[in-house]
């Protein structure tokens, strides 16, 4: 089947420190990956994506490889601020175009 | 502007109260979806719709119908709505591009039962 897992939050950290929520999955065929950010009181937002294996999906200073080997989308950034304190979805879609979402990760980033 | 579009964003109403959720888009997406947000369990998928007239139940189906009359609207109903259905729900909708394609979601609508 397709599921995605990724790590429980909340996450804390301080300003300018270096950022990385796991996420895995699993999948029929070759799905594309996702992450999607919601902040307070919105819906969600397309971070960034990648839609065959080895591509590196990359916005607003955040990256993510898509692992076939380790079946793996991990997120990072090397310096968050203030700002990005939200909640991130990682995401899959598979080749019968449905959407599988994992529980999402809190992020608090203290100043 | 691209946008998926949902009304209300706020609905407080009483158990068996029948009410709709509209969402409406302007992408000429063929695929649109809605899915309930929980504390502790992400998004859930309550009922998906590949085109006009082509609807399919997601993993929480019960106690919701959809009907996708025209490409556009994909309204979510609610018959006879119960206190567990008290939830923030978002309609999302994508191209069918072989799943290659992101999905836009709207504002979220947030419902309470009592």
């Amino acid at each position: 089947g397709n599921s995605v897992t990724q790590m429980e939050g909340p996450v804390t950290l301080s300003e300018e420190a270096f950022l990385t929520i796991n996420c895995t999955y699993t999948a029929t065929g070759y799905p594309s990956l996702f992450w999607y950010v919601q902040y307070p009181g919105e819906g969600l937002q397309l971070l960034l994506k990648a839609t065959k294996a080895d591509d590196k999906g990359s916005n607003k200073g955040f990256e993510a490889t898509y692992r076939k080997e380790t079946t793996s989308f991990h997120l990072e950034k090397g310096s968050v601020q203030v700002s990005d304190s939200a909640v991130y979805f990682c995401a899959l879609r598979n080749n019968f175009n449905k959407f599988y979402f994992g529980s999402g990760t809190k992020l608090n980033v203290k100043p | 502007e691209a946008q998926v579009t949902q009304n209300p964003r706020y609905l407080i109403t009483v158990t068996g109260k029948k009410l709709t959720v509209t969402c409406s888009q302007n992408m000429n997406h063929e695929y649109m979806s809605w899915y309930r947000q929980d504390p502790g369990l992400g998004l859930r998928q309550i009922y998906y719709s590949m085109n006009v007239e082509v609807t399919d139940k997601g993993d929480v189906p019960e106690g919701y119908k959809v009907s996708r009359k025209e490409k556009r609207n994909f309204p979510l109903i609610l018959e006879s709505p119960s206190p567990n259905q008290t939830s923030l729900y978002f309609c999302a909708s994508s191209l069918s591009l072989g799943g290659k394609t992101e999905a836009f979601f709207g504002q979220g609508t947030r419902l309470t039962v009592v």
